[in-house]
């Protein structure tokens, strides 16, 4: 079964400054792999994904992602942190089971931003 | 477009009782949803698939005839907590694909039981 390790359930950065959000998963197939952002008592919101093609994702709000194969890793960035981006941030890979694409997410990262 | 929809918002509900959380679709036909438990500060816990028309597979663990999980048509799949108990309070999130990897989450219901 896969798993997925978001390296650091805490993060602060400061406004302005390059946020790096980390996320490894375990697979010999490189999956689907997802990031979503949710804020206090809220669903999830897709940030961004990776299916095929270019290996650099560029989704909402100014983040983007990597996908590399070689360290099986898809961290997430933003070169500029705004007070607006706190939030807890869950990376998620997908496997499919008779069809159907089931999520395995992260332990989340929670990001706080400073003044 | 993809939007998830749930209702309640959040319920308080007596020991015993049942609860029905309902899930939509608003603007696409959604194959399979799916339900997530979210305990405080944790991440999400899947715990089970339902597809239109047929019956929910569940997770591992979860109580099939405790979570009661309905999918009557391609917008709607409702989740029951039979006999609620304290320990069943918790964020309920649900989920809908339609027919693609990317699921799109509704906003939850906060369960607290008495």
């Amino acid at each position: 079964a896969q798993s997925v390790t978001q390296l650091g359930s805490h993060v602060s950065v400061s406004e302005g400054a390059l946020v790096l959000l980390r996320c490894n998963y375990s697979s010999s197939v490189p999956p689907y792999l997802f990031w979503y952002v949710q804020y206090p008592n809220q669903g999830l919101q897709l940030l961004l994904k990776y299916t095929t093609g270019a290996t650099l994702v560029k989704g909402i709000n100014g983040f983007e992602a990597e996908f590399k194969k070689s360290e099986t890793s898809f961290h997430l960035t933003k070169p500029s942190a705004h007070m607006s981006d706190a939030a807890e941030y869950f990376c998620a890979v997908s496997e499919t089971t008779s069809g159907t694409y089931k999520y395995i997410f992260g332990t989340g990262t929670r990001l706080k931003v400073l003044a | 477009g993809a939007v998830v929809s749930q209702h309640p918002s959040w319920v308080i509900c007596k020991s015993g009782t049942s609860v029905k959380i309902e899930c939509r679709s608003l603007d696409f036909q959604a194959t399979t949803m799916f339900w997530y438990r979210q305990f405080p500060k944790q991440s999400l816990m899947l715990m089970a698939t339902s597809n239109e028309g047929s019956k929910a597979t569940y997770e591992q663990g979860v109580e099939k005839d405790k979570f009661l999980i309905n999918h009557a048509s391609l917008t709607l799949s409702t989740l029951t907590v039979t006999s609620a108990h304290p320990e069943d309070s918790s964020f309920y999130i649900c989920s809908a694909t339609a027919q693609g990897e990317t699921q799109y989450f509704g906003p939850g219901t906060r369960l607290l039981v008495l």
